[in-house]
């Protein structure tokens, strides 16, 4: 199995700061990754794809970069409406793999 | 518009077979490269992909539960099913059912999400 490793695990940052989230996976994934934003009680929602594919109606502060073994998920001028938990899920083997998740508080 | 939604018995004893049943609308499964996929998550942990279907029947499963996991669809009816068999309590969780675009062509990711159905698993 691929292993989706994320950090860091917890975070915490101001309004307006630029957010970074880190997820490496153990082996080459070829860019086949999607970043997930789910909030408390809620199911998770598609953000980015393809590792840096913005899906429609995600707001353009998001963004994905990355590729091989290394991505990251960004997030410029944080809102508090971006307080979430994020995941990382590759899709280039089976079976398909999250990360453990970073938990993005307010400061 | 998209939408699944999950639904299950709530609660089951160990050794017992949990069926969950995803009803959906806004897209057809018999659609080339679209497929229903099932994701479970323990109370306040990460998630854990179980297993995926598409139009002509293809299947994916998670080999560390594959021995006790059926999917099966009634494309008629906008319907996919899992069974896990002998669960147990680590079985407890919320599972959700989920669409994905690209199945066929290999871009299994998560578009529409239900809202998740939570089941529990105790004597």
């Amino acid at each position: 199995d691929i292993r989706m490793t994320q950090s860091p695990a917890s975070l915490s940052a101001s309004l307006g700061e630029t957010v970074n989230i880190e997820c490496l996976a153990s082996e080459d994934i070829y860019s086949d990754l999607a970043w997930y934003q789910q909030k408390p009680g809620k199911s998770p929602q598609l953000l980015i794809y393809n590792a840096n594919s913005l899906q429609n109606g995600v707001p353009s502060r998001f963004s994905g970069s990355g590729s091989g073994t290394q991505y990251s998920l960004k997030i410029n001028s944080l809102q508090s409406e971006d307080v979430a938990t994020y995941f990382c899920q590759q899709y280039n083997n089976y079976p398909r793999t999250f990360g453990g998740g970073t938990k993005l508080e307010l400061k | 518009q998209v939408t699944l939604k999950e639904s299950g018995p709530g609660i089951l004893q160990p050794s017992q077979t949990l069926s969950l049943t995803c009803s959906f609308s806004g897209f057809l499964l018999s659609a080339s490269s679209v497929g229903v996929g099932w994701i479970r998550q323990p109370s306040g942990k990460g998630l854990e992909w179980l297993a995926t279907i598409g139009w002509e029947d293809v299947k994916h499963y998670n080999p560390s539960l594959k021995s006790r996991l059926t999917i099966s669809k009634d494309t008629s009816n906008n319907q996919v099913f899992l069974k896990i068999t002998s669960v147990d309590t680590a079985d407890t969780g919320t599972y959700y059912c989920a669409h994905s675009a690209g199945y066929y062509d290999g871009y299994d990711y998560f578009d529409y999400w239900g809202q998740g159905v939570m089941v529990t698993v105790s004597s």
